[in-house]
């Protein structure tokens, strides 16, 4: 129930190609669903988030699609460039907590 | 702000012997966690403190593992005796109270390999 499940573990994508990231939940509870992203030797930073009021939010390049019935949000990476090749997390929170709880991640790399 | 500072960045260490990371958090953030990844787990909560409080603990692998926030720009994370299966990469975060908007702010974290 507190799991947050993210797919594919690894993606290659072309320069210019979408990248798409899939997360899933169980627990409805959740009301905060934020992407991170992480370069090598780095920590996480905050990408972009949403709220499950809303079925899109879109920062620049980056969207977050969701969709409360099936219980799943996404990550669409649009113009892909190499420079946003990272490790991607898709976590979620509830309001009585605050804990993230963290998808497994996505090695996403932009091939020139 | 110089954001979440941690120290040191990398250390090895040999098995038995205590180690310590510290994490100094963003001014004015309530909250601080401390992570830990590794290819195998992914990210891990630890522990996490409220106004320098620890709340939950429960992701504390064992009693080797101990951490306090004596005030509210300092936190420690003790390993004794460490163990090679602690090898990995420690994160400690900070945000504020309403971390829906500016979301977690990591440091740079801590490499530690134990030999």
């Amino acid at each position: 129930q507190q799991q947050v499940k993210q797919s594919p573990q690894s993606l290659i994508v072309q320069k210019g190609g979408i990248s798409i990231i899939n997360c899933a939940y169980e627990n409805t509870a959740f009301d905060y669903f934020p992407w991170y992203q992480q370069f090598p030797g780095k920590g996480p930073a905050l990408l972009i988030a949403i709220r499950p009021d809303v079925s899109e939010k879109k920062e620049g390049r980056f969207t977050i699609s969701f969709n409360k019935s099936a219980k799943q949000f996404s990550l669409h990476i649009m113009d892909s460039q190499p420079g946003d090749s990272a490790t991607y997390f898709c976590a979620a929170r509830m309001d009585s907590n605050y804990q993230l709880i963290w998808g497994a991640g996505t090695k996403l790399i932009i091939k020139p | 702000d110089a954001g979440v500072i941690q120290s040191p960045r990398h250390e090895v260490t040999e098995m038995g012997q205590e180690v310590t990371l510290r994490c100094k958090p963003i001014s004015g953030h309530d909250y601080l966690f401390w992570y830990r990844q590794t290819m195998m787990r992914g990210l891990e909560l630890l522990i996490y403190f409220n106004n320098n409080v620890p709340i939950d603990d429960s992701g504390m692998p064992e009693d080797r593992f101990s951490a306090k926030m004596p005030n509210a720009s300092f936190s420690t994370l003790k390993i004794q005796p460490s163990e090679p299966r602690d090898s990995a990469v420690y994160f400690c975060a900070s945000s504020p109270t309403e971390n829906r908007i500016y979301g977690y702010t990591f440091g740079s974290g801590t490499r530690l390999t134990v030999v």
